[in-house]
């Protein structure tokens, strides 16, 4: 069977450090890979998705990165965190077949203070 | 560009009745689906409901169902007998075209009251 591991589950960050997030899928292969940001328990607002290893595609290009070094492992970055990146960070997988079901992390709580 | 819209930011609904949650879609491909999910407070996300663009004939899983009204991109999710374990956070997301980018509208919190 397929899971998706994300972690860690809670972060507290000062502002002007660095960030990454990790996001892992097991029991699939050539997964699409997504990272969403859910601010004070609203919309889902997608950040970056993959579709292979190396090729992101970023819906929000400003302090955050992304990047698939492995087909399986995707990773969330910043260099410089900032206190509008507070939020819950959700990272999912669907298979590389349009229309199939997403599936999610626990999710990560960010707060930077 | 592919959006999602719901209107409805919150909605109540009494047990054992029946609610709708709205959501319209803008795109210009002929070939994508159309999903409802549900984040109840423990925030794992959960699907609902799903529907293919070609089929006509509305989903329906137990007691929740879609009205798709394809010409005026509207895909509503009805949800019957509500309950009291029905109270989340809904989404309405969008797939479609050759790039797989998921597209989630900003949610409806449903109150289900006793």
């Amino acid at each position: 069977s397929q899971t998706i591991h994300q972690w860690p589950a809670t972060l507290v960050q000062p502002v002007g450090s660095p960030l990454s997030l990790e996001c892992t899928v097991e029991g699939t292969s050539n997964p699409n890979l997504y990272w969403y940001r859910q601010a004070a328990g609203r919309g889902l607002q997608l950040l970056f998705y993959s579709v292979g290893i190396g090729q992101i595609s970023s819906e929000v290009p400003q302090n955050l990165s992304a990047s698939r070094p492995q087909d399986r492992q995707f990773i969330l970055s910043s260099k410089k965190l900032l206190l509008s990146d507070s939020g819950f960070y959700l990272c999912a997988w669907t298979r590389d077949t349009l229309g199939t079901e997403a599936f999610f992390g626990q999710g990560t709580r960010l707060t930077v203070v | 560009a592919q959006t999602v819209t719901q209107s409805q930011p919150e909605m109540s609904v009494q047990e054992a009745e029946t609610v709708t949650l709205s959501c319209t879609y803008d795109t210009s491909e002929s070939d994508y689906y159309l999903f409802w999910y549900k984040q109840p407070p423990s925030r794992q996300m959960i699907l609902v409901i799903r529907q293919e663009a070609y089929k006509q004939q509305n989903a329906t899983e137990n007691r929740f169902s879609v009205n798709f009204q394809k010409a005026a991109k509207s895909f509503s999710l009805k949800i019957s007998d509500s309950q009291l374990g029905d109270a989340a956070m809904y989404f309405c997301a969008y797939s479609g075209g050759s790039n797989y980018k998921l597209t989630f509208g900003k949610g409806t919190l449903l109150t289900v009251n006793p």
